[in-house]
């Protein structure tokens, strides 16, 4: 069965220091890899993708995520947190294989930047 | 920037009447999805829509829920008959295609209170 899997819930990180929020994925075929926000009262916005290509994908207010394969994880990640950067993020997958157009969301972590 | 919009933004409703939770998809998306998130919990697919019709559903979508896009612009979501554990917030999303890999866009949200 295709899952995600974020295994913290709760990511504390001071302002100027780098992130990772983890993201492990299990899919019968080749996953199709997203990253959403959300502020408070506010929808999921769309961070960043990874279909194909550079296993390193960047995205929106300077994030980045790296795919990798072996692992299959798919970590997001930022040299320098803002405070603002403060919300809950949701990975994500499309299992492409299976023709779904659905995805499947992780539980979420939120992320607090301490300034 | 086209978005999806929803509205209302939030309603409240006592168990066992009908809601109608409403959306505009972006104008010129062919497929249409509905998700939700009891407080708290991971983002869950109930539907996605395409050509008139439901292309896939959840175990959540029971007899309960219905969609439908009566006009050019709307995409509805009917709970018949609300319980409480239906209280959440509801998303509606819209994307070009469902083979497109750049995701969906996601509404506000429509946050559900059955009491």
């Amino acid at each position: 069965a295709q899952s995600v899997a974020q295994p913290e819930d709760q990511v504390n990180v001071a302002e100027g220091n780098p992130l990772t929020v983890k993201c492990t994925y299990s899919v019968s075929g080749n996953p199709y890899l997203f990253w959403y926000v959300q502020y408070p009262n506010r929808g999921l916005q769309f961070l960043l993708k990874y279909i194909t290509g550079d296993n390193l994908v960047k995205g929106s207010y300077g994030f980045e995520a790296e795919f990798n394969k072996s692992q299959t994880s798919f970590h997001l990640k930022k040299p320098s947190a803002l405070v603002s950067d403060s919300a809950l993020y949701f990975c994500a997958v499309r299992d492409w294989a299976s023709g779904t157009y659905k995805y499947i969301f992780g539980t979420g972590t939120r992320l607090k930047v301490l300034a | 920037e086209p978005e999806v919009t929803q509205t209302p933004s939030h309603q409240v409703t006592q168990m066992g009447q009908e809601v109608i939770l409403r959306c505009v998809p972006i104008s010129n998306h062919l497929y249409f999805y509905w998700y939700r998130q009891i407080l708290g919990q991971k983002v869950e697919f109930l539907v996605s829509f395409y050509n008139n019709e439901i292309s896939e559903k959840s175990e959540i979508f029971d007899d309960q829920f219905s969609v439908e896009r009566p006009d050019g612009s709307n995409f509805t979501l009917k709970i018949r008959s609300t319980k409480l554990e239906d209280s959440a917030m509801y998303f509606c999303a819209s994307s070009e295609a469902g083979g497109s890999n750049y995701g969906y866009t996601f509404g506000s949200g429509t946050r559900l209170t059955v009491v």
